[in-house]
């Protein structure tokens, strides 16, 4: 059971926009920054936002974080195949004093 | 940017010590500015954050594998290092090294990663 809740997956078609959440409590999300990565199958894990909102140089402004209270999300905008992925959001815990993250989203582009 | 390689054995028997290096390249494990990583993710499975290190050699573990696990650092040889004992089935996993720029848990750059598969 992961410290961070998010859908385990969603999908949309090619061309329209999603959003996934993540939820977790006062002692992470609600009060430490927030990251986003996405993992392509087979690959390692890439960082998509961090910050709650930033976005690394190379992300197109496609992706967009942002965080209310105790919840994140990752928003993406003209979906396309290759954005199918699991997505991953994480933060620091500052009760366990340690890094955590959500359980993923699978997210298809039908 | 920082480039990271996972290296270490891929076979390890149950009940021993797990041990992975992770090599830093273009970019000094020195840097006031980064924090050092290590996350698994079992097959099929979601992530894991398994600990972080500084420069300084101050760390932070997670509390359900902290009585195992020991993250160092070498600044010498521009490498970091984890330790995970007593390993049974369920450390099997993909283990990857990070860096991570000002916060613990920005994980800008990412080694590819290596399966390290605990048998009997």
């Amino acid at each position: 059971q992961s410290v961070l809740t998010q859908p385990p997956s969603v999908s949309t078609a090619p061309g329209q926009k999603v959003n996934i959440s993540c939820s977790g409590s006062t002692s992470n999300v609600g009060s430490n920054y927030v990251s986003w990565y996405q993992q392509l199958p087979g690959t390692a894990p890439k960082l998509l936002i961090y910050d709650n909102n930033k976005r690394p140089s190379g992300i197109p402004d496609r992706f967009s974080g942002s965080k209310s209270g105790t919840s994140a999300t990752l928003g993406i905008t003209g979906l396309q195949t290759g954005d199918e992925a699991d997505y991953y959001c994480g933060t620091w815990d500052s009760s366990l004093r340690a890094g955590v993250f959500g359980g993923g989203t699978k997210l298809t582009v039908l | 940017q920082v480039q990271l390689q996972e290296s270490g054995p891929k076979l390890v028997k149950f009940s021993e010590t797990l041990s992975l290096t992770c090599t830093v390249s273009s970019g000094s494990i020195s840097s006031t500015s980064h924090y050092w990583g290590w996350i698994r993710q079992p097959p099929g499975k979601g992530l894991e954050w398994i600990g972080s290190i500084y420069y300084s050699g101050s760390t932070s573990y997670n509390t359900s594998l902290k009585s195992r696990v020991t993250i160092s650092v070498d600044t010498s040889k521009n490498y970091f290092s984890l330790k995970l004992s007593s390993v049974t089935a369920a450390d099997t996993a993909v283990y990857y090294c990070a860096s991570a720029i000002r916060v613990v848990t920005n994980l800008h750059h990412w080694g590819q990663g290596i399966l390290v598969t605990v048998s009997s």
